[in-house]
């Protein structure tokens, strides 16, 4: 299976932006980036994923390195409820399971 | 929005007994998955349903079993209960057109005394 290497946390301040990178140097062709998040008590949430091109939607953008062997999701302006577990997964076309890596703990400061 | 449903939110047990945990996805998923996430850990997958019939396994303990029913619910049964069962369980739906997004639910909380 093809692995995400995560900072193990982050800290950003409130309403700026943020950016997590991922790196997963052994990504295959037909590997999508997932990102899921976890907020404290919750169960996780799904922000967004893409394959090639880079992605944006309500929650966040993805940006792929052209070689896809790194992302960073992009949080434009964080807020406190971001606060949260982010991970960065690999899921191959037909493999419905998420397999979750360590992610990386964002902290907010106010 | 109608979201996944999980009972009971919160369950305790002693070593040696048994519990059900109940899910019940989004109004049309087809497709269920079953989570469990210890004290501090991430989520690990243990099993998944699509149709009503098991489509994939993870390290599912024997002691357990699942199923789910003509209505998509799906139940988790744990058997001879461990102190090490004691775990946040998730559960996830997702449907043709969710594009392979899976929505979770709020968990179950296990403590097994």
């Amino acid at each position: 299976d093809a692995k995400t290497t995560q900072p193990n946390s982050m800290e950003s301040n409130e309403e700026e932006p943020v950016h997590l990178p991922c790196n997963h140097s052994t990504i295959s062709g037909t590997d999508y980036i997932h990102w899921y998040r976890q907020l404290p008590s919750q169960g996780p949430e799904y922000v967004i994923h893409g394959l090639t091109s880079n992605v944006n939607n309500r929650m966040a953008s993805l940006a792929i390195a052209e070689d896809r062997k790194s992302s960073t999701l992009i949080l434009h302006r964080a807020t406190l409820r971001d606060a949260a577990v982010y991970y960065c997964i690999l899921r191959d076309v037909g493999d419905d399971k998420i397999i979750f890596g360590k992610g990386t703990r964002l902290h907010i400061l106010p | 929005a109608a979201g996944v449903i999980q009972s009971p939110r919160h369950l305790i047990k002693e070593k040696r007994e048994t519990a059900t945990l109940k899910c019940y996805p989004i109004p049309r998923h087809d497709t269920v998955y079953w989570y469990q996430q210890g004290p501090g850990q991430d989520p690990q997958f243990l099993i998944s349903f699509y149709e009503k019939m098991q489509s994939d396994k993870g390290s599912i303990p024997d002691r357990f079993s699942a199923q789910q029913f003509s209505d998509y619910h799906s139940e988790l049964n744990m058997s001879s209960l461990e102190l090490g069962d004691s775990a946040l369980y998730f559960c996830a739906s997702t449907g043709l057109a969710e594009a392979d997004t899976q929505y979770f639910g709020p968990g179950t909380r296990l403590t097994v005394l």
